[in-house]
């Protein structure tokens, strides 16, 4: 059964770059069925898709953000990880990431987020 | 970039009645709609893809239709367990994916 878990830490000082990263496990990340990716959640708001990376390294990201987002793969760990760079009190808030169904582009297995604060 | 507005953004229900929830499109995104469902301190779950599959294992008391820029997420006979946060995510224009803001299903 694929796992996916999120770590890093969970306070980051603002102006900062908060880093995750998700392990993937009972399943391979270099999959042709799927990307990976990240999806956020603001305390009591909703869901904000951040980006998404294929095994092979194409990326796909939200403009919103302005180019402070890197998505990243290592194949050889089964990792994918995200950094967002220049962060203020407005991205706290709990991270997701997730497999994304190629073609489909729906997420079908999600981690159990990890809450991060940015605070000084 | 699509926006998704959720209609209504809570509903009160009881044990038994049928529920809908209604998504609408700022534009045409075909059948490329799904459903999540979304209970306090967990990750969300994915219930309907394309409009109107039901995700595998997901009881046949939730049902999706709609196509275009209307859509609708209706439990027949809602349980206790399906009083969560439900939302609506379009995947037609990638990138970027967008949400709905989100409809919270209640017990009255």
């Amino acid at each position: 059964q694929l796992q996916l878990q999120e770590s890093g830490p969970g306070l980051v000082k603002p102006s900062e770059t908060l880093s995750l990263t998700c392990t993937v496990s009972g399943g391979s990340i270099s999959s042709n069925s799927y990307y990976w990716g990240w999806i956020r959640q603001p305390p009591g708001k909703g869901l904000e898709w951040l980006g998404t990376i294929y095994y092979t390294g194409s990326i796909y990201d939200n403009p919103s953000l302005k180019s402070r987002l890197t998505v990243s793969v290592d194949t050889s760990k089964n990792q994918f990880s995200l950094k967002l760079s220049s962060v203020t009190a407005a991205d706290t808030g709990t991270y997701y990431c997730a497999r994304f169904l190629k073609g489909g582009w729906y997420s079908d297995v999600w981690g159990q987020g990890t809450l991060v604060t940015v605070s000084s | 970039d699509i926006q998704m507005t959720q209609s209504p953004s809570s509903l009160s229900a009881s044990v038994g009645d049928t529920v809908t929830i209604t998504c609408r499109a700022s534009q045409n995104i075909s059948k490329y709609l799904n459903w999540y469902q979304q209970t306090p301190g967990k990750a969300p779950t994915l219930l309907i893809y394309a409009a109107s599959r039901l995700h595998r294992g997901v009881p046949s008391r939730f049902s999706g239709g709609g196509s275009g820029t209307d859509f609708t997420l209706t439990i027949s006979s809602v349980q206790p367990e399906d009083f969560a946060t439900y939302y609506c995510q379009q995947t037609y224009n990638t990138p970027p994916l967008t949400f709905g803001g989100g409809t919270k299903v209640e017990i009255k």
